[in-house]
Parts: structure tokens; C-alpha cells; sequence
């Protein structure tokens, strides 16, 4: 079925630097894209999305662009704060049976 | 405006012992889901329930059981727990199946020894 690779972490960061967490789909019809984040103690949040091909989503700082032709759906923020440190998972959901499906989760620590 | 809200936040039980962990929505959402979550596999979803009256397997649905009690309530049932079965459990809602933001509650973490 269809599914998402996400960079293992976790990824520690000082407080200003530039943010790249990859994330790559496999699916056989033309997915939707996501990024959730779990802020510690919380449950997941959406917070970017993009439905086809070229798309760029973005929020909060972040940003994403869906490559059909890298499958790939990039999550970057070009300064970090230290309240950016949460888990990031990469989701899809699946143009064949409409299940939202999720990656492993990068944990992200930025440092003061 | 609560969300999605579920009982217990944590959970300890003995091998064996059953339980039902209780989800709850207020926005009218149509579709429903408990998904598991383990360090290193993310979010695996274990059962949902796309409308009210209904309800089908997930990836990792052995082990539980689950009712959609109405239109606001979903519960998941663990009838005799397992060691493999520690874990932190999510529910989520949304407006349909497919639909693009799904809603989740804080959790339940449960361990059983």
C-alpha cells in the first residue's frame, strides 16, 4: 500500500538555524501530502498540507513543496525557535482508500 | 471547545485484564479512528469507523475490538491485554473519510506488565 519515509532523528538544532526534515511517498495514484507535529504531551496537529503535484504548503514559518517527480515532500523552516521542538511526522493519504497514513517522526530539539 | 477528548490520560494493567479506552468528539465529525503509536513506527492505524454504524480493520487491528457507539463516541477494546500492546493510544475524528485535517485528542499511555 501506499507509504511515507521520513529522516530518522532525532535532529538537535540551535535557535536560528535553518530546518530540513526529508520525506519521501510511494503510492501507486496521486496522493495528498502532510505535515502533523506533536508538541510534547500533546496530540498531533495539522500543519501543512498540499493535494497535488507542485503545491507549496506552508505555516508557521515552514514550508513544503510536493515533487511528484522526486516523490518527495521536504518539510524546512529557514529559523528555528526554540518552541519549534516537537516530533514532525510526514503523512499521506492514499488516493485508493482514503486512509491517512503516517511516517516514523523525526524528533526536532532546538536549543536556546 | 473540548475537541476530541479521551479517558483514561494513563493506564496500567496486568496481563490478561481487559479495558476499554473512551473517545469522545464535539464537532460533528463523521469519521473516526484509534491509531497506536511506538517509538521508530509512527502512527499505525488500528481500526476506524468512516460513518456512524460502521467500522473496518486497520494495519494492526489483532488484539482490540471497538465500538462506535454513536455519531460523538468511539471506544476501543482491549479484551486480554499483552505486553506487545503498551503503547500510546490516539484517537482522531474528521470530517470524512480522506478528509484532509484530522482532529486528535492528548492520548492514552498504556502499559501492560
Amino acid at each position: 500500500g501506499d507509504s511515507v519515509t521520513q529522516m530518522e532523528g532525532p535532529v538537535t538544532l540551535s535557535e536560528e538555524a535553518f530546518l530540513t526534515i526529508n520525506c519521501t511517498y510511494t503510492a501507486t495514484g496521486y496522493p495528498s501530502l502532510f505535515w502533523y507535529v506533536q508538541y510534547p504531551g500533546e496530540g498531533l496537529q495539522l500543519l501543512l498540507k498540499a493535494t497535488k503535484a507542485d503545491d507549496k504548503g506552508s505555516n508557521k514559518g515552514f514550508e513544503a513543496t510536493y515533487r511528484k517527480e522526486t516523490t518527495s515532500f521536504h518539510l524546512e523552516k529557514g529559523s528555528v525557535q526554540v518552541s519549534d521542538s516537537a516530533v514532525y511526522f510526514c503523512a499521506l493519504i492514499s488516493s485508493n482508500d482514503y486512509k491517512l497514513s503516517f511516517g516514523a517522526g523525526t524528533t526536532v530539539t532546538v536549543r536556546a | 471547545n473540548a475537541g476530541v477528548t479521551q479517558t483514561p490520560k494513563f493506564q496500567v494493567l496486568k496481563t490478561g485484564q481487559s479495558m476499554t479506552l473512551q473517545c469522545a468528539q464535539d464537532m460533528n465529525h463523521n469519521s473516526m479512528y484509534w491509531y497506536r503509536q511506538d517509538p521508530g513506527m509512527g502512527l499505525r492505524l488500528i481500526y476506524y469507523s468512516a460513518s456512524e454504524g460502521t467500522t473496518d480493520k486497520g494495519e494492526v487491528p489483532n488484539g482490540y475490538n471497538v465500538s462506535r457507539l454513536n455519531k460523538r463516541e468511539f471506544s476501543l477494546r482491549l479484551e486480554s491485554a499483552a505486553p506487545s500492546q503498551t503503547s500510546v493510544y490516539f484517537c482522531a475524528s474528521s470530517e470524512a473519510l480522506g478528509w484532509a485535517e484530522a482532529f486528535f485528542g492528548q492520548g492514552t499511555r498504556l502499559t501492560v506488565v
